[in-house]
């Protein structure tokens, strides 16, 4: 079974701009999260959504948002990016609230 | 809020020594709790923990969990060089219809030859 595919692996944007990253969950998983990887907060939940709809969300602004299309796939949008933002985005599936999640391998976000 | 406490946050070992690692919890409508090795790349699933004083095993690994003084201990024995990894502890908690999972800032293991 393939694993939780993340695009792109590596970005690189400029304070200001906004950016979109993909996730592709394990087949069968409807549940998919997201999280913010940074050397000094460590990891952070930024939301989660199951079945198309956001069922959770961390204390993150409103700049970032996401959504999940009826196969499961889900967006995330950082708009008007700042050089905080420079981090690995993790994003992991689960068949369910309830079931262990499996990450993909992160997209790295450069913010010049 | 929801809080969870790794210590220490790094350690330094030689090969062939025994590791223990601990995370504290304080969270509300606690469902369960995670342990991961994160290396170079995304974090991959070690255990899962949901009762207290049942230890999971995994070769050289175990865990167990105490849900009375809200802790977890994450054990490695015989450790290997491949064993030097950052291992975060992340606890899973119930809201409405839904569940969070919060992180600690994790443990760096680092065994020496």
């Amino acid at each position: 079974k393939a694993g939780v595919t993340q695009t792109p692996r590596y970005l690189i944007k400029t304070r200001g701009q906004q950016v979109t990253l993909s996730c592709s969950p394990i087949s069968g998983h409807r549940s998919v999260s997201w999280y913010q990887q940074t050397p000094g907060q460590g990891l952070q939940f930024l939301f989660e959504y199951f079945s198309e709809t956001q069922r959770n969300k961390g204390n993150f602004p409103g700049r970032f948002s996401g959504r999940q299309f009826s196969n499961s796939r889900s967006e995330m949008n950082v708009s008007t990016l700042e050089l905080g933002d420079s981090a690995l985005y993790l994003c992991a599936s689960s068949v369910d609230a309830q079931e262990t999640q499996y990450f993909g391998p992160g997209t790295r976000l450069l913010v010049l | 809020e929801d809080k969870v406490v790794q210590s220490p946050l790094s350690l330094v070992v030689h090969e062939g020594d025994t590791v223990t690692l601990n995370c504290s919890y304080e969270v509300t409508n606690f469902r369960s709790l995670l342990w991961y090795k994160q290396e170079k790349k995304a974090p991959t699933f070690l255990f899962m923990l949901t009762s207290s004083g049942i230890e999971k095993k995994s070769g050289r690994l175990s865990s167990i969990l105490d849900k009375k003084e809200l802790f977890s201990i994450l054990n490695i024995t015989a450790t290997q060089t491949g064993d030097s990894a950052i291992y975060l502890c992340a606890v899973e908690a119930a809201g409405a219809g839904s569940y969070q999972l919060t992180f600690g800032k994790g443990t760096k293991l680092s065994v020496i030859p």
